[in-house]
C-alpha cells in the first residue's frame, strides 16, 4: 500500500495560537486528500476533503476560517488550527486518495494536539 | 439511524481463535467497502478492499460483502495478540463512511 506521513506526530501549544499539521503522500500523487477528526474510542470524523489546486470542501458544522486547509501540490496538504481553544484538542489524521488508488484512501499516523 | 452500524464490541478471544467482525449499512448507494486495522493512537492501516458482494481472501483475512443484505464481514483465521486492535468498517460511494470500530484483544 502507499506510504502517507504526518508531521508533528504531537502538538502541546497555548491557548490562543496557531498550529500547522503537514500530511504528506510520499510514494504517489495524492489529487485528493481528507482530513479527519478523532475522540478518544470513537470513530473517525470527516472534516474536509480537498482537492489539488482546488479549494478544500468541508463537512457541516465545521469551521473553514478555524480549520484552513491548504493542497498546493500533489504530494502535501496542509491543515492549520487557527487560534486554537482546549476543545480543539484531538487526534488529527489525514489520508489521501490518488493515481492509482483512486477508490482507496490510506492514512497517516496522525498529530495529537493538546490545547492547554 | 447511523448509515454503517458495527457493534464496538469489546471482542475478547484467545490465541489461535477465528475473530469474527461485521457491520451493516442503511445506504445502498455505496460501491466500495473496506475494513481498517487501527492501533492506539495510530492512523488507520488498509486490510482489506472490495467492490463486489462475494468472499476475497488475502493470508489470514477473509472479507464477505453480501449486498443484498447490506451486510459485510470480516474474519481473522488463526489469530495472534498482534492482531489486538480496533478494527473499523468503512464504505463509500465519493467519501468514507465508518463504522465506530470494534475493539479486539486476543489472548496469549
Amino acid at each position: 500500500g502507499a506510504v502517507v506521513s504526518q508531521h508533528p506526530s504531537r502538538v502541546i501549544c497555548k491557548s490562543g495560537t496557531s498550529v500547522k499539521i503537514e500530511c504528506r503522500s510520499l510514494d504517489f500523487q495524492a489529487t485528493t486528500m481528507f482530513w479527519y477528526r478523532q475522540f478518544p474510542k470513537k470513530s473517525l470524523m470527516l472534516m474536509a476533503t480537498s482537492n489539488e489546486g482546488s479549494k478544500a470542501t468541508y463537512e457541516q458544522g465545521v469551521e473553514k476560517d478555524k480549520f484552513l486547509i491548504n493542497h498546493a501540490s500533489l504530494t502535501l496538504s496542509t491543515l492549520t488550527v487557527t487560534s486554537a481553544h482546549p476543545e480543539d484538542s484531538s487526534f488529527y489524521i489525514c489520508s489521501s486518495s490518488g493515481t492509482p488508488y483512486n477508490n482507496e484512501q490510506f492514512f497517516g499516523p496522525g498529530t495529537r494536539l493538546t490545547v492547554l | 439511524q447511523k448509515e454503517v452500524e458495527q457493534d464496538p464490541g469489546p471482542l475478547s478471544v484467545p490465541e489461535g481463535a477465528i475473530v469474527s467482525l461485521n457491520c451493516t449499512y442503511s445506504n445502498s448507494a455505496f460501491q466500495y467497502f473496506m475494513w481498517y486495522r487501527q492501533y492506539s493512537r495510530k492512523g488507520p492501516e488498509l486490510l482489506m478492499y472490495t467492490y463486489s458482494s462475494g468472499n476475497k481472501e488475502d493470508g489470514r483475512f477473509t472479507a464477505q460483502v453480501d449486498k443484498s443484505s447490506k451486510y459485510i464481514s470480516l474474519f481473522i483465521r488463526d489469530s495472534q495478540p498482534s492482531d489486538s486492535a480496533t478494527y473499523l468498517c468503512a464504505m463509500s460511494r465519493s467519501k468514507l463512511s465508518f463504522g465506530a470500530g470494534t475493539t479486539v484483544t486476543v489472548r496469549a
